[in-house]
């Protein structure tokens, strides 16, 4: 059984431009989120989608944005690049059973983003 | 909303002596809890986890957490440490009510340091 896929694994970017990050789920999983991990702030929630919609939204600017397919697949996307958003950005799926998270997540190796 | 305290941001054991990694959260609810770990450059990878029932819980690789509801507690321990556990674990929250659905709420990590 595939796990969840990120892609790509490593991406410069320069400040002001704009990058689109992509996962693939578990097959069957319905539910997609998103996580940006630094060291300084930890792992903080970014948006989590279900069946294309998006359910919860964390405390991150409009410039972080993402999407969900019919196929369950998502994207996130983040315009105007700052230094900022040099990050590890994780995807994880899970079934959400009863739309709870009580099956727990399953989580991708990240894609890891620098801005220069 | 929920928190998570993770007591200890480095802990340092000698191999074959016992793990204990500490947790307390914060929720106006019953929570799920969850333990992962994350190896150098790649996603995190679930432990175990604590939805309802039986109080102890067993995971992978030896380990066990046992939700401590008087306490807000659900510490993770392993009675003797491998070479291979060094890494940094995260425990995580989850809730169902209150707008907080579908997201996990992680500490900041404990990196385990494990000395032959």
């Amino acid at each position: 059984k595939a796990g969840v896929t990120q892609t790509p694994r490593y991406l410069i970017k320069t400040r002001g431009q704009q990058v689109t990050l992509s996962c693939s789920p578990i097959s069957g999983h319905r539910s997609v989120s998103w996580y940006q991990q630094t060291p300084g702030q930890g792992l903080q929630f970014l948006f989590e989608y279900f069946s294309e919609t998006q359910r919860n939204k964390g405390n991150f600017p409009g410039r972080f944005s993402g999407r969900q397919f019919s196929n369950s697949r998502s994207e996130m996307n983040v315009s105007t690049l700052e230094l900022g958003d040099s990050a590890l950005y994780l995807c994880a799926s899970s079934l959400a059973l009863r739309g709870t998270t009580a099956g727990g997540y399953t989580f991708g190796s990240g894609t890891r983003l620098t801005v220069v | 909303a929920q928190s998570v305290t993770q007591l200890g941001s480095h802990v340092s054991v000698s191999e074959g002596a016992l793990v204990l990694l500490r947790c307390n959260y914060s929720s106006s609810v019953p929570p799920y809890l969850f333990w992962y770990v994350q190896y150098p450059n790649q996603g995190l990878q679930l432990l175990l986890k604590y939805t309802t029932g039986a109080t102890l819980v067993k995971g992978i690789n030896g380990f066990e957490a046992e939700f401590k509801k008087s306490e807000t507690s659900f510490h993770l321990t392993k009675p003797s440490a491998h070479m291979s556990d060094a890494a940094e674990y995260f425990c995580a929250v989850s809730v169902t009510s209150g707008g907080s659905n579908y997201k996990l709420t992680f500490g900041k990590g404990t990196l385990l340091t494990v000395n032959p």
